[in-house]
């Protein structure tokens, strides 16, 4: 069964970057139409979306966060990971890394597995 | 404001049925396939539903889903304590061309 393991600071202060890191086990972030991302959550609040890679390396964003997301693929390490620019307090949220598979398209799939999740303070 | 709306909270007893509801529109449910999920509390989500109704394996059968229209509903029948949980529906929106969910929905069981 897939796993999704997650790596990266809790603490980030105002205006740097946030980054973590999502390993895979018993899986490959190559495997055809597979979509990897992030989704997080804030304190006592809803889920929302950040962004999702398909395993071409095609990239799909929040418009709330574009222009400040990016991300990307390690295929050697079988990992993928995100970065958000100039954080402030509102990117505080647990930050769920999750994998999606689907043959027809990115619209058909759901989250199928997920990380363990992040609690990223931004804080001075 | 989520663009899917669900209620807040539901509740109901012991053994009894439940449904969630999950309100869109034409760019997100009407067009595209509604999943949902459960994330018990200090949890990451779970997927309980995909492509509308089916059943990721090792799911309990309690649990099924539904479409119609720009509107979709989860089912819990035989309820347990363990079913209390946040339940979350998403679906792909093309007008903003990304993920939206429903703001949740706190289960109890009675």
């Amino acid at each position: 069964q897939l796993q999704l393991q997650q790596s990266g600071p809790g603490l980030v202060k105002p205006s740097e970057n946030l980054s973590l890191t999502c390993t895979v086990s018993s899986g490959s972030i190559g495997s055809s139409y597979s979509y990897w991302g992030w989704i997080r959550q804030p304190p006592g609040k809803g889920l929302e979306w950040v962004g999702t890679i398909y395993y071409r390396g095609n990239t799909f964003y929040s418009p709330s966060l574009k222009g400040r997301v990016t991300i990307s693929l390690d295929t050697s390490n079988n990992q993928f990971s995100l970065t958000l620019t100039s954080v402030t307090a509102a990117d505080t949220a647990v930050y769920y890394c999750f994998f999606s598979s689907s043959a027809l398209g990115i619209a058909a799939g759901s989250f199928d597995y997920w990380g363990q999740g992040t609690l990223v303070t931004v804080s001075s | 404001q989520s663009v899917l709306t669900q209620p807040p909270s539901v509740s109901e007893a012991p053994r009894q049925r439940v449904t969630i509801s999950c309100s869109g529109s034409s760019s997100n449910i009407g067009d595209n396939a509604v999943s949902w999920y459960q994330q018990l509390p200090g949890k990451a989500p779970k997927l309980l539903i995909y492509y509308d109704n089916l059943l990721p394996s090792g799911v309990s059968d309690r649990f099924s889903g539904s479409k119609s229209g720009t509107s979709a509903s989860l089912a819990i029948s035989g309820l347990q304590s363990e079913d209390e949980a946040d339940y979350y529906c998403a679906a792909w929106d093309d007008r903003l061309n990304g993920w939206v969910f429903g703001g949740g929905t706190k289960l109890t069981v009675l």
